[in-house]
């Protein structure tokens, strides 16, 4: 098993361009979520899928979209850049939704917006 | 909104002492705390959960307790070891939600 796959690893972007990160999971989950870690600000949850059908707005969800393309694929969008979301992503995947439930993560993807 | 706090940035200890990490939080207490362990350049990978209604949690080295009273959880690595040095996420959650609420992570460097 692959456990969680991220596409791009890396990517560098000019302010304005746009960008689909992919996330894809293996393990049959249910729950899918994709987050920004900054320094020294820890893990945010950007948005969350509890099921297939349904994304749910996190902490910081301004400035990005999410589709669920099916129960594997989870992808985020940045329509316009701004160097403010320079960060790195994690997708991450749980067998249900709810906090009783560990939390795989995928490596990241690393993103400068320039 | 809730806030949480792992005890310091970085933590340095030496091979074969006991690490004990801190977090801590305000509000209202989750009903279930997870903790993470972060290499440089990787995602988090999951170590051990521990529920309100349970004390302390063990898994080989690592033990957890959950200390609703103090609003605290510690997170304790017996008999460190080099390959322990990571940075280490808390993260609550409470029963309604589906969302983690992550601390930002304490680094624990253990040297030989």
């Amino acid at each position: 098993n692959a456990g969680v796959t991220q596409t791009p690893k890396f990517q560098v972007l000019k302010t304005g361009q746009s960008m689909t990160l992919q996330c894809a999971q293996d393990m049959n989950h249910n729950s899918m979520y994709w987050y920004r870690q900054d320094p020294g600000m820890g893990l945010r949850l950007i948005y969350y899928s509890a099921s297939e059908g349904t994304t749910d707005k996190g902490e910081v969800p301004n400035g990005y979209n999410v589709s669920r393309l099916n129960k594997r694929e989870f992808s985020l969008r940045l329509e316009s850049a701004a160097p403010s979301q320079t960060s790195v992503y994690f997708c991450a995947s749980s067998k249900r939704g709810g906090a009783s439930y560990e939390q795989y993560f995928g490596p990241g993807t690393r993103l400068t917006v320039t | 909104s809730q806030k949480i706090e792992q005890n310091s940035e970085a933590l340095n200890i030496q091979e074969g002492k006991t690490a004990t990490l801190t977090c801590n939080y305000t509000n209202y207490s989750p009903a279930y705390l997870q903790w993470y362990r972060q290499d440089p350049g990787r995602g988090p990978v999951f170590l051990l959960l521990i529920r309100e209604n349970e004390k302390e949690k063990r898994k080989e080295r690592l033990k957890v307790t959950f200390d609703t009273t103090l609003k605290q959880s510690l997170f304790h690595i017996t008999a460190s070891q080099p390959a322990d040095s990571a940075t280490y996420l808390c993260a609550l959650g409470y029963q309604a939600g589906t969302a983690l609420i992550f601390g930002k992570g304490t680094t624990l460097s253990v040297s030989s």
